[in-house]
């Protein structure tokens, strides 16, 4: 079964210090997103992906974020001067032109800003 | 209020039993509704989405109303590998649509 995966599995960083998380989606898959899940918290919409721009954007996706599909296979996230709080579980989703809404979820990215 | 809420539990049951799930969402404009289940530490994974006239998928039933914005999760014959958080998602439109998902609620198999 396709399946989202996501690089690395887990990220240390220092505040103030740039971080790029990789996404591959599902081949056929034309929508991309990324949430947050901060620990013990709900997860959070951060942004969606279409035809190579932004979509839609959640007040959390600020100046600091920016997405990028280099290529034809990579979905990034990059968060230009990591703080405390962005420390969290990053996961990618993408659906396909069909499904009516179903995302399927990458295993994440657990990002921790020290 | 809260966009999507859930009882956080959590909820401890014997395996065998029968376990019902309640979510209530504010948006009156959400189109597609869904549970999903997590495990400790993993992504999450569509359980079921969930329709109107409602739909079952084996031991698992989902019920939808939307003149009261609730949505329902019924487990019966719960195994110990049910044991998960599962989460209520909300969307507001077809198409790409951010989810909205509530907190989750623990649940707990107990042998």
């Amino acid at each position: 079964e396709p399946e989202v995966t996501q690089t690395p599995s887990h990220q240390v960083t220092q505040m103030g210090q740039e971080v790029i998380l990789r996404c591959v989606p599902i081949s056929n898959h034309l929508y991309f997103y990324w949430y947050r899940q901060i620990l013990g918290q709900k997860v959070e919409f951060l942004v969606s992906f279409y035809n190579n721009e932004i979509s839609e954007k959640s007040e959390i996706f600020d100046d600091q974020f920016s997405v990028e599909r280099p290529d034809g296979s990579n979905f990034t996230l990059k968060i230009r001067s990591t703080k405390l709080e962005d420390s969290a579980m990053y996961f990618c989703a993408s659906k396909d032109l069909t499904s009516t809404d179903t995302q399927y979820f990458g295993p994440g990215t657990r990002l921790t800003v020290l | 209020r809260k966009e999507v809420e859930q009882d956080p539990g959590p909820f401890n049951v014997p395996e065998g039993a029968t376990v019902a799930f309640n979510c209530t969402y504010s948006n009156s404009a959400s189109q597609s509704f869904f549970w999903y289940r997590q495990d400790c530490r993993k992504e999450p994974k569509l359980l079921m989405s969930v329709y109107s006239s409602g739909n079952e998928d084996g031991r698992f039933t989902a019920q939808l109303n939307r003149a009261s914005q609730y949505i329902s999760l019924l487990i019966r014959d719960s195994k110990l590998s049910d044991s998960a958080t599962y989460l209520c998602v909300v969307a507001a439109n077809f198409g790409n649509e951010k989810l909205t998902f509530g907190t989750g609620t623990r649940l707990t198999i107990i042998p």
